[in-house]
């Protein structure tokens, strides 16, 4: 059982506002990611992190970073959030062939 | 780069059976099979490696084609907790990368 956190879980927030999405996880699994899903829609690879210190865009553009200072941490972070970033954010990591999703965190950006 | 799944969407009664297919542009290192329900999170089906080989899980099997270069997801005697999105998704490149692409999803809706 894969015990993977994020917080918030839901964000109402103002355009230009900084915001922080968290994840954390207690399996100690290297690999982990962020997809932007909206609803009923595809997920999008956003980023992705090998690592402590690793850290790759994915496919998806976005104007988010992100850092991996801890294994535990996977947090994304946008500078300045506009309507268009209103999205479901999805954390996973991934041992061997098999990915753990959390519970998500949903943006609306007003 | 994004693998294709068709159909978009599938209505069954219980009991019936569906089909679910994904393809590649790309040649494919394996296939990976996830569901998700309304409002959850993904959650991992099974992985078909290259080989062709055929797995199972509850009354749900697939099967891969590395030469076809597609996958087929079977749903056998459907019943509504089968109910669902499920995604197909691609590692690119190929190989063990970790880095999965996902299809754009098949919305499957059983009805009693």
């Amino acid at each position: 059982e894969a015990d993977i956190y994020q917080t918030p879980r839901y964000l109402v927030i103002g355009t230009g506002k900084k915001i922080t999405l968290e994840c954390s996880q207690t399996m100690g699994h290297d690999k982990m990611y962020w997809y932007q899903q909206d609803p009923g829609m595809e997920l999008h690879l956003i980023h992705y992190s090998y690592g402590v210190n690793s850290t790759e865009k994915g496919d998806l553009s976005s104007e988010s970073t992100v850092s991996r200072i801890r294994t535990e941490h996977f947090p994304l972070t946008l500078e300045s959030a506009r309507p268009s970033h209103t999205s479901q954010y999805l954390c996973a990591t991934r041992l061997i062939n098999e990915q753990f999703f959390g519970p998500g965190t949903r943006l609306t950006v007003l | 780069q994004q693998p294709v799944q068709s159909p978009q969407a599938v209505i069954l009664r219980e009991g019936e059976d569906a089909v679910i297919n994904c393809s590649s542009s790309k040649a494919l290192y394996s296939v990976h099979w996830y569901r998700q329900k309304h409002g959850e999170a993904p959650v991992f089906l099974m992985i078909l490696l290259k080989g062709g080989e055929q797995k199972g899980h509850e009354k749900i099997s697939a099967s891969f084609n590395e030469k076809k270069q597609q996958s087929s997801l079977y749903l056998t005697a459907s019943q509504l907790s089968y109910s669902g999105t499920y995604f197909c998704g691609t590692e690119i490149p190929p190989g063990n990368t970790g880095k999965l692409i996902f299809g754009q999803g098949t919305t499957l809706q059983v009805k009693p």
